[in-house]
């Protein structure tokens, strides 16, 4: 069985440009969650996506956006790049809620988003 | 601010020996969960440990958690140089929000 997929592994951008960053997730899962792991800041939550809609939000700007498709796949989306962005984003999923306590998160390989 | 606080930061062992890295918290939790991640990759989930349990074992790890003290502790025994890596901690609240806040991390060094 395939584990969670994150795609491009490695994006070079420059300020003020956009990056799109995509995930499938494992499976039969339909929850999909994005942190991000910038250097030395340990993993920082950024937004819960299950069954097609945004669930929750981490402490981000609104730059940071994403969304998630009936595939359950989701794209991550930061706007109007910074240089405090570059991290590693990490994707995971998990089966849906459906009201249950929150269940085991696994996790992809992550994009590393370097802006310059 | 970051709901689990790891210790040691880094930890050095030699093959053989085993390792303990301890991880407290501020609130109350559903659960909590230890996972490794290699060299800045991806992240592996180890072991979740429920509220309402006190230990658990899964091959060479074994977790306590001590709601009293809310912390929560990782031993991996007879470590092995693969098991070089940093651990973290993740925290499930009681805020229905479904969301795991992570700690700062152990950094893992075993030599051979």
């Amino acid at each position: 069985e395939a584990g969670v997929t994150q795609s491009p592994t490695h994006l070079i951008k420059t300020r003020g440009q956009q990056a799109t960053l995509r995930c499938s997730p494992i499976s039969g899962h339909t929850s999909v969650y994005w942190y991000q792991q910038a250097l030395g800041l340990g993993l920082q939550f950024l937004l819960w996506y299950d069954e097609g809609e945004e669930r929750n939000r981490g402490n981000f700007p609104p730059r940071f956006s994403g969304r998630q498709f009936p595939n359950y796949s989701s794209e991550l989306n930061v706007n109007a790049l910074e240089l405090e962005d570059s991290a590693l984003y990490l994707c995971a999923s998990s089966l849906g809620t459906s009201g249950r306590i929150q269940e085991t998160q696994y996790f992809g390989p992550g994009t590393r988003l370097l802006v310059l | 601010s970051q709901q689990g606080e790891e210790d040691p930061q880094a930890l050095s062992i030699q093959e053989g020996e085993n390792a303990t890295m301890n991880c407290s918290y501020k609130t109350s939790i559903n659960n909590l969960q230890w996972y490794r991640q290699n060299s800045g990759r991806g992240l592996v989930h180890l072991i979740l440990i429920r509220s309402n349990e006190r230990e658990k074992h899964s091959g060479r790890l074994r977790v306590t958690l001590d709601t009293s003290k809310k912390s929560s502790s990782l031993l991996i025994t007879a470590s092995r140089a693969a098991d070089t890596a940093s651990y973290f901690c993740a925290c499930s609240m009681n805020t229905g929000f479904q969301k795991l806040v992570f700690g700062t991390g152990t950094r893992l060094l075993v030599s051979p």
